[in-house]
């Protein structure tokens, strides 16, 4: 079945470095690609997606890049803040016989430190 | 606000004890789901329904039942509750078969003792 494939965590950053979280997946036909993000004590927000290959998906500072010929969609910022401390899920919407059910990759927890 | 918005927040109850978490969203959306996640924050879908038919059924214990009187609302049924129940139930809903994305609930924290 499809699946995702994140980088394990935790990730601490100090304030305004880069950051990188890949993110790998496996699926037949063509899913839509997404990350959510979670803060401490909160449900899940979606934060970016992208629904074909080559879209680029950005919200916030962050951005991710559908790549079907690696089949990645990493997440990417160039500066982060001590508010950007959270877990980030990226996520597809399978499709086929379990058309709509968004599988989630184990989440990176990402801390940054002043 | 438009929102998915789910009661109660906190869930503490005894072993062998039957709880519900409701859910209701004013999104207009046609699929809700109940998704578990787990003490080290994995997420796992339990049920899924569109226009307020069943269309995911994961290995859940039959325990389990979610119920949906109309498409704005889906609610969680869990008899004789068990310690490995102990987690975060968040409902989640969509449109398009969700790929447009979900949109979340705070979610429901439920320890059972």
């Amino acid at each position: 079945g499809d699946s995702v494939t994140q980088m394990e965590g935790p990730v601490t950053l100090s304030e305004e470095a880069f950051l990188t979280i890949n993110c790998t997946y496996t699926a037949t036909g063509y899913p839509s690609l997404f990350w959510y993000v979670q803060y401490p004590g909160e449900g899940l927000q979606l934060l970016l997606k992208a629904t074909k290959a080559d879209d680029k998906g950005s919200n916030k500072g962050f951005e991710a890049t559908y790549r079907k010929e690696t089949t990645s969609f990493h997440l990417e910022k160039g500066s982060v803040q001590v508010s950007d401390s959270a877990v980030y899920f990226c996520a597809l919407s399978e499709t086929g016989g379990s058309q709509g059910n968004l599988i989630f990759g184990k989440g990176t927890k990402l801390s940054v430190k002043p | 606000d438009t929102a998915v918005s789910q009661t109660p927040k906190y869930l503490v109850t005894q072993m062998g004890n039957d709880k519900s978490i409701k859910c209701e969203q004013n999104l207009g959306h046609d699929t809700m789901y109940w998704y578990k996640q787990d003490s080290k924050k994995f997420l796992k879908i339990m049920f899924s329904y569109n226009n307020k038919e069943l269309i995911i059924n994961e290995t859940v214990p039959n325990r389990f039942s979610p119920k949906s009187p109309d498409k704005a609302h889906l609610n969680l049924h869990i008899n004789s509750l068990e310690l490995g129940d102990s987690a975060v139930y968040f409902c989640a809903s969509s449109l398009l078969w969700g790929r447009e994305g979900y949109t979340f609930g705070s979610g429901t924290r439920l320890t059972v003792v």
